[in-house]
């Protein structure tokens, strides 16, 4: 069955932190993977995507993540948390279409 | 604004009656995606059109869900006799071939709460 798993549910971090949210899928065949993120009150919004080639991805306003293929995992990363990156962070997976996403993980980011 | 755009974009309605919800892609994305999301959790694929043709239809889509995107542009999400397990966001999503369908842009949502 295809699947995402995200391991935590919630971060909680301090301005400046280091952040990395775990994303792990299942899913046989080619895949293209995203991060989504939805900031409060505001519909989800495209973080970065991968469909191929080089497995470092970035995105916007800092963010980047690791496709690691040996581990079906697509961790997202940002070297420096700002409280405006307080959200929910969504892990999703597509091959035919439809996506496939995790749980979420809320970030919250003290100033 | 050119993004996707949904309408209503809360709904309150009693056990047992009818609602609709309408979706309007951007324009000249020929997919079309109804997801839902429950509190705590992402969103959950329910069907998706390519222009007037739905493609795919989710286990979760149960008879009392229907959907239609009758001249490929906009689209409906019909729910029959809502039930309260039936309150949730619905999400409309679209994309085109030209911009790799798999990149889909996210509409805000209608929030149905059954009572």
């Amino acid at each position: 069955a295809q699947s995402v798993s995200q391991h935590n549910h919630h971060v909680i971090l301090s301005e400046a932190a280091s952040l990395e949210l775990g994303c792990n899928y299942s899913y046989g065949g080619t895949v293209n993977l995203f991060w989504y993120v939805q900031y409060p009150g505001q519909h989800l919004q495209l973080l970065l995507k991968y469909f191929s080639g080089d497995p470092l991805v970035k995105g916007i306003k800092g963010f980047e993540a690791e496709f690691i293929k040996s581990k079906f995992s697509f961790n997202l990363r940002k070297p420096s948390v700002q409280w405006s990156d307080t959200a929910e962070y969504f892990c999703a997976v597509t091959g035919t279409g439809k996506l496939i996403f995790g749980q979420g993980t809320e970030l919250s980011v003290k100033p | 604004d050119t993004g996707v755009s949904q309408d209503p974009r809360h709904k309150i309605t009693k056990r047992g009656q009818n609602v609709t919800f309408r979706c309007d892609p951007i324009s000249e994305h020929n997919r079309l995606y109804w997801y839902r999301q429950t509190l705590g959790q992402g969103p959950e694929f329910l069907t998706y059109f390519q222009n007037e043709a739905q493609l795919e239809k989710s286990r979760l889509l149960s008879d009392r869900f229907s959907a239609e995107r009758p001249k490929g542009s906009f689209s409906t999400l019909e729910i029959q006799r809502t039930e309260q397990g039936d309150s949730a966001m619905y999400l409309c999503a679209s994309s085109s071939m030209g911009g790799n369908y798999n990149e889909q842009f996210f509409g805000p949502g209608t929030r149905l709460t059954v009572l």
